[in-house]
């Protein structure tokens, strides 16, 4: 079955401390794997996708086939970090669709 | 970039009566669109994929007759809460693919509708 945990409801760290938010998938076949931010107040978009292996934001994520890994990383955190993160994942096989993980709120404290 | 749009973007209603909810694509045709349910503190689950012009495809446990999806058009696509209970209010959001041509598409989330059910 498809499955993505993310195992910390709740992140806090210093503006300046490197951040690292863990998501872990199952999945039987060959995924997508996508971060998702939401802000305060606003609508649910894209950080990053394991495709592109872009850095957006200051943010990186490396998908770890061995470990069934996409946890997403920065070195420094900032205050306009702070917002809900959720791991997602995808694929051919389930039609495309997205199965979200419980989502991790980060907290950048001054 | 894409704008999915939501209305309304909260509505009361009584027990028993039933509730549209619209999700637009803006400046971009969506074949498919999708329809999630979030409650508090909790994550996404995806309710419901909307193809235009075909019937909604369903995941398991939810009520075909109960939430009812109609895609019409490749830029509208509705929700209906039929006789709705205190237990279906939420906070629904869909979201749309771009129909980029490539073998990947990016979802495109509205704002969401929150639905309080007196």
């Amino acid at each position: 079955a498809q499955r993505v945990t993310q195992p910390e409801k709740l992140l806090s760290v210093f503006k300046g401390a490197p951040v690292e938010l863990k998501c872990n998938y199952s999945y039987s076949g060959s995924p997508e794997l996508f971060w998702y931010v939401q802000y305060s107040r606003q609508r649910l978009q894209l950080l990053l996708r394991h495709i592109s292996r872009e850095s957006i934001k200051g943010f990186t994520a490396d998908l770890n086939k061995g470990e069934t890994s996409f946890h997403l990383k920065k070195p420094f955190a900032q205050e306009e970090d702070s917002a809900m993160y959720y791991c997602a994942l995808s694929g051919w096989e389930y039609g495309n669709k997205l199965v979200f993980g419980a989502g991790t709120i980060l907290r950048v404290k001054s | 970039g894409a704008v999915v749009s939501q209305h309304p973007s909260w509505v009361i209603c009584k027990s028993g009566t039933s509730v549209k909810i619209e999700c637009r694509s803006l400046d971009f045709q969506a074949t498919t669109m999708f329809w999630y349910r979030q409650f508090p503190k909790q994550s996404l689950m995806l309710m419901a994929t909307s193809n235009e012009g075909s019937k909604a495809t369903y995941e398991q446990g939810v009520e075909k007759d109960k939430f009812l999806i109609n895609h019409a058009s490749l830029t509208l696509s509705t929700l209906t809460v039929t006789s709705a209970h205190p237990e279906d209010s939420s906070f629904y959001i869909c979201s749309a693919n771009e129909n980029s041509g490539s073998s990947f598409y990016e979802q495109y989330f509205g704002p969401g509708t929150r639905l309080t059910v007196t």
